[in-house]
C-alpha cells in the first residue's frame, strides 16, 4: 500500500512568489492534516481536513497560506506571497476514522522542504 | 496549547550500549500520545501510540512507558545499533487529533 506522498520534496523561491505544495494521502484515508517545521524548532501543526471540509485551521499562521482538498483527495497548501519566514519542512498526514472515540493514527509524508530566498 | 518538553535535545551513544530519554507534557485531559523516529528527509515513522496510565509498549530492541498522571513517558533503546541513529519525536494529542510535538532527541549512535 502506498504511503502519504508530498510535492514537491524541495522548493526553493523568491520572497515575494507562489508556492504550491501538493500531499496526495493514503487511499481511503478521510483525515488529512498538514504541519509545518521551521528550522530549529518543534513540527507544529497547520490544519485538519476531515473529507474536503477543513475541521481545525487554528494553526494557519496567516492569510497568506490557503489549503485546499477539493474532492476530499489529495491536499495543497499554497503560500502567497512567500516570506522568509515561511521557509520550513511542511509534512502532510493522513488518517481514517475508526470508531467514534477511538484514536486515528496519523500517517506522515516525507514533507517538502521550501526555502524562501 | 499543551508545553511539550523532551530532554536531552541531543544524545551521543557507543553503539552496543542501551539509552532512554524523556518526554513531558501536562498530566491534565491527556488523550494519548505517539512516538515517532524521524530521519531527515524521509517520513516520521511511528513507533507507539499509548493511551493508558501505566503502558508499557515493545517493538524489537525499543520500548516505552507512559505515566499520565504525573506527565511523562520513557523511550528506552537497548543495544543501540547505527540505524538507531534519528530524532525521536513525542507528540501527545491536544482535542481530538492535532498532534503537538516536541522539540525532539537527535540521537547518533558511534560505532
Amino acid at each position: 500500500e502506498a504511503g502519504v506522498t508530498q510535492f514537491p520534496s524541495h522548493s526553493v523561491i523568491e520572497k515575494g512568489q507562489t508556492v504550491t505544495l501538493r500531499c496526495d494521502p493514503i487511499s481511503g484515508h478521510d483525515n488529512l492534516y498538514w504541519y509545518r517545521r521551521v528550522m530549529g524548532k518543534e513540527i507544529k501543526f497547520l490544519l485538519h481536513f476531515v473529507k474536503e471540509s477543513k475541521q481545525d485551521e487554528s494553526g494557519m499562521p496567516n492569510n497568506r497560506f490557503l489549503a485546499e482538498r477539493t474532492g476530499g483527495t489529495y491536499s495543497t497548501l499554497k503560500v502567497q506571497p512567500a516570506e522568509l519566514e515561511d521557509s520550513g519542512v511542511y509534512f502532510c498526514a493522513s488518517s481514517f476514522t475508526r470508531l467514534a472515540g477511538g484514536y486515528n493514527e496519523q500517517f506522515f509524508g516525507p514533507g517538502t522542504r521550501l526555502t524562501v530566498l | 496549547i499543551l508545553n511539550v518538553e523532551q530532554s536531552p535535545q541531543s544524545l551521543h551513544v557507543q553503539e552496543g550500549d542501551s539509552t532512554n530519554f524523556t518526554c513531558s507534557f501536562p498530566s491534565s485531559n491527556f488523550y494519548a500520545l505517539h512516538w515517532y523516529r524521524w530521519e531527515t528527509a524521509k517520513s516520521p515513522e511511528a513507533l507507539f501510540v499509548m493511551t493508558l496510565n501505566g503502558d508499557e509498549k515493545k517493538k524489537g530492541r525499543i520500548s516505552a512507558t507512559l505515566n499520565t498522571k504525573e506527565g511523562y513517558s520513557y523511550l528506552y533503546i537497548k543495544g543501540s545499533q547505527p540505524e538507531d541513529s534519528a530524532t525521536y519525536l513525542c507528540a501527545p494529542i491536544q482535542g481530538a487529533q492535532k498532534l503537538v510535538f516536541g522539540q525532539g532527541t537527535r540521537l547518533t549512535i558511534n560505532p
